[in-house]
């Protein structure tokens, strides 16, 4: 069974611009979170999605979006791009079972992402 | 959402059992302890959770304190490729969403 794929792996915008990274959740999965990583503040939550309806959301300006796909597959967009906008982002699927205490979260590798 | 502590850093010999406390005092009855971790350049991975009793699968054991205030991540006999940063996180049992709180986690480094 395929993993998590995030695309692209990499990449480098300037301040101001905006960037769209992509998210495909394993076979089956229909529940797709995002997360931001970096050194100073670590993984932070950014949103849930499940059956293309954002169901859990971190505290992070509206600058960052996301979206769900009739398919599962998720983007996430941040508009207006900021230097400590640079960080590793990474998805994460689950199945989202209903009375599971379980859910287990499958991360992919993560997208790059670097301001300058 | 409840708070875990843990130690910034640890290290192991290889081959030898590694303890890896995790502190949540404020713990709920219906929180979930959760393990996840993180191998360099990669995704973190699930390696165990609980709630009462300990717990063991083929990666890992969770020994849960009877009052739940505390647990251990126990590996049996650390190799090189667990050294990774190990996350203790809360889960809500009757939250079955993807929200995971991580902390700082405690970075485990293990010399051959």
């Amino acid at each position: 069974k395929a993993g998590v794929t995030q695309t692209p792996r990499y990449l480098i915008k300037t301040r101001g611009q905006q960037v769209t990274l992509s998210c495909s959740p394993i076979s089956g999965h229909r529940s797709v979170s995002w997360y931001q990583q970096t050194p100073g503040q670590g993984l932070q939550f950014l949103f849930e999605y499940f059956s293309e309806t954002q169901r859990n959301k971190g505290n992070f300006p509206g600058r960052f979006s996301g979206r769900q796909f009739s398919n599962s597959r998720s983007e996430m967009n941040v508009s207006t791009l900021e230097l400590g906008d640079s960080a590793l982002y990474l998805c994460a699927s689950s199945l989202r079972l209903a009375g599971s205490s379980y859910n287990e979260q499958f991360f992919g590798p993560g997208t790059r992402l670097t301001v300058l | 959402d409840a708070k875990t502590t843990q130690p910034n850093s640890m290290e192991s010999n290889e081959e030898e059992p590694v303890h890896l406390p995790c502190n949540h005092s404020t713990i709920s009855g219906t929180d979930y302890i959760h393990w996840y971790r993180q191998l360099p350049s990669q995704g973190p991975e699930y390696v165990i959770h609980g709630l009462t009793s300990n717990v063991n699968n083929r990666m890992a054991s969770l020994a849960i304190a009877e009052d739940r205030k505390s647990s251990t991540l126990i590996l049996h006999r650390a190799t090189l490729r667990d050294a990774a940063v190990y996350y203790c996180i809360l889960r809500d049992g009757g939250n079955q969403g993807g929200k995971l709180i991580f902390g700082q986690g405690t970075e485990l480094s293990v010399k051959p």
